[in-house]
């Protein structure tokens, strides 16, 4: 069975620091997607970042960038000079093999990330 | 109105009513899906609709009934729900083709049985 762990439920830091979040995930599947999600108090999720499998490259954009190894299933995520609209519940999935090409998103339990002014 | 779009917002119900939830995407996508999220668990897959076709129910009890007229809008009609069915219920849509992209959520209907 495929699974997601973030094993940070919390964490607070002060404005313009740096704070990465945890992400390990197991799967049986040679071809599968990860993904991070944010989710502001309003509710609504916002899609940050997709990476397939067999693409280990490390992206970043603007103060975001994802550290993806496949060697320990992790796929975490730093984001620098920390500010206070990055306040929001962060979730990492994965994604299964396609079931006639929709996906069937398994989500970790997500991490609370509180930046304190 | 672009992107996904829930309504109503919020819900309030007794466990006697019948009331239903409405999910439109603006953005051309084939696939669309219900997602439960509550305090105590992790975001859970309800329904997955691709084409218009239910492919996928997560062993949600029957009291939850989908339904997806065509692949711009889904719909989540409830029945004597539970306590325990209070929860954020979130919409969320994809493309269906080789590739695997992104969901695109909505907003969500914050839902509260009394």
């Amino acid at each position: 069975a495929q699974k997601v762990t973030q094993a940070q439920t919390e964490i607070s830091v002060v404005e313009k620091e740096d704070v990465t979040l945890d992400c390990v995930y197991e799967t049986r599947d040679t071809t599968y997607y990860l993904f991070w999600y944010k989710q502001p108090p309003s509710g609504e999720l916002v899609f940050l970042i997709r990476r397939n499998s067999f693409d280990e490259q490390n992206e970043i954009s603007g103060r975001y960038s994802w550290n993806f190894q496949k060697s320990t299933s992790s796929f975490n995520f730093t984001i620098t000079a920390s500010q206070v609209v990055d306040s929001a519940v962060y979730f990492c999935a994965l994604s299964e093999a396609e079931i006639q090409g929709a996906q069937k998103l398994v989500f970790g339990q997500g991490t609370r990330l509180t930046i304190n002014p | 109105e672009t992107g996904v779009t829930q309504t109503p917002r919020h819900l309030v119900m007794g466990m006697t009513n019948k009331k239903s939830l409405k999910c439109e995407q603006h953005l051309g996508h084939n696939a669309m899906y219900w997602y439960k999220q509550s305090a105590k668990k992790p975001l859970e897959l309800m329904f997955v609709y691709n084409f218009k076709e239910q492919t996928e129910n997560n062993s949600v009890p029957s009291r939850f009934s989908p339904e997806c007229p065509n692949s711009s809008h889904l719909f989540l009609h409830l029945h004597t729900l539970q306590p325990e069915d209070s929860a954020l219920y979130l919409c969320a849509s994809s493309q269906a083709t080789g590739t695997s992209y992104e969901q695109y959520f909505g907003p969500g209907t914050r839902l509260t049985v009394t």
